[in-house]
Parts: structure tokens; sequence; C-alpha cells
């Protein structure tokens, strides 16, 4: 079982739809971020999170310590949205962050 | 706002010759990860580095593969005799300082493609 797991695999939505991706983890965390990878490009960091709710524009990302549990929501989906998101925890007491296969995500318009 | 640079983008190498990936840092981060990404996989951490200093090598193979950060200049992650399973995208991150210490994000270079003939 991997140490991190996300949730679905793929995601097709229509324009507009309001989004959620989930991610799991295992093990004791000091941060968790919420990465977005277009296709042959590189990759943003959209969220670091150590607890609670996050915000920035149509992104939200929330985080559960005790349920080690972390969702990000898009609002307003728009096929610019689609990408693969990656949910990636930092392990505590190191700075090794530890990747989940990531969500590819499609937005028809 | 110059951010992570790499390169080359796209390197195409033959099997049984070396490959170089250069990462520049943001402007003063002192502190380097390289990760591989396989194709049809996640991300992987390779190794973490300081200037002149490697802290944490768990994720690097054990032969052909090295890294270094040098007082001046980019970070450079070597690949000595590549075979084809060396094909992958190689991500370099930096951040100012300890992570751990200072709750810092880190920012990713936009990757170097690695194709192995």
């Amino acid at each position: 079982k991997n140490e991190v797991e996300q949730s679905p695999q793929n995601l097709t939505a229509q324009e507009g739809e309001f989004i959620t991706i989930n991610c799991s983890y295992s093990v004791g965390i000091s941060a968790l971020h919420w990465l977005q990878q277009h296709p042959g490009g590189g990759i943003v960091s959209l969220f670091m999170l150590s607890s609670g709710k996050k915000k920035h524009g149509r992104l939200i990302a929330t985080i559960n310590i005790q349920e080690k549990h972390s969702s990000l929501h898009i609002t307003a989906s728009h096929p610019r949205d689609s990408a693969v998101y990656i949910c990636a925890v930092r392990l505590r007491n190191t700075d090794k962050l530890i990747f989940g296969t990531g969500t590819r995500l499609q937005v028809f318009p | 706002n110059a951010g992570v640079m790499q390169n080359p983008r796209h390197l195409v190498r033959r099997r049984g010759q070396e490959a170089r990936l250069r990462c520049s840092p943001m402007k003063g981060h002192s502190h380097v990860y390289w990760y591989r990404q396989l194709p049809e996989e996640g991300l992987k951490f390779m190794v973490y580095l300081q200037k002149e200093n490697i802290i944490d090598e768990s994720g690097m193979p054990k032969e052909r593969f090295s890294a270094e950060f040098p007082k001046e200049g980019p970070s450079i992650l070597r690949i000595q005799q590549v075979v084809r399973g060396d094909s992958a995208a190689y991500f370099c991150a930096s951040s100012p300082n300890f992570p751990r210490d200072s709750g810092n994000t880190i920012y990713f270079g936009e990757g170097s493609w690695l194709t192995v003939v």
C-alpha cells in the first residue's frame, strides 16, 4: 500500500462543475503540498498546508490532520484546469517529500 | 522573477553515453532536490543537496548516478552509461533553507526530459 493515496485517478468534468480530489496518507507529516502538472510541463506548487484550509482564487485546499486526509477543491472548473494534480507529504523530522501518483483531470467545454 | 531553471529541457542519449542535467535554484535558495518521474508513474525522491554538501541521497540508484551542488554554479545530476530504463523526466526543486525548520514551500523547475535510444 502506498503511503500517499489519491482518488480518483482520473476525473472528467464539464466546464463549471465543482471538483474534489482526495488525498489520504498513512505516515506522520509536517506539511502537505498540492501540486499541478500540465502535460509535458513543469510542476507548480498550488498549496502547502499544515492545518486547516487555504484558498487561492477558485482553488481551495483543506487538511484534517487527525484523519490524515486532505482535499483539493476547484470551483467553477474551466478547461484550462485540465492537468494532473499531485498530493505530496513531507515526512515529520525530514525534508523528504513522498508523492501520490496523481489525479488526471480533464475539463470539457 | 527567475524561478528554478533546468537545462536542457529535452535530452536524447544513446545507450552507454553520459547525461548531465543542470539545475539553477531560485535566487537566494541554497537547497536543491532532484526527483525522477518515470513514464506513467509518480514522482520519486532522488537526492537532496545543500551547497557543497549531500544531505540525503537515499533515493539515488547505487550505480551510475551522482549529484553535486558546488559552491559556484548549478547543481548537476549526472547519469553515466545510460540505459533505456533511465528515460524519464527529472525535476529539480529548491528552497531557501531546511523546509522542516522554516515551513517554506519548495519551488519546482520545468523538468528535463531524458530519452535514451
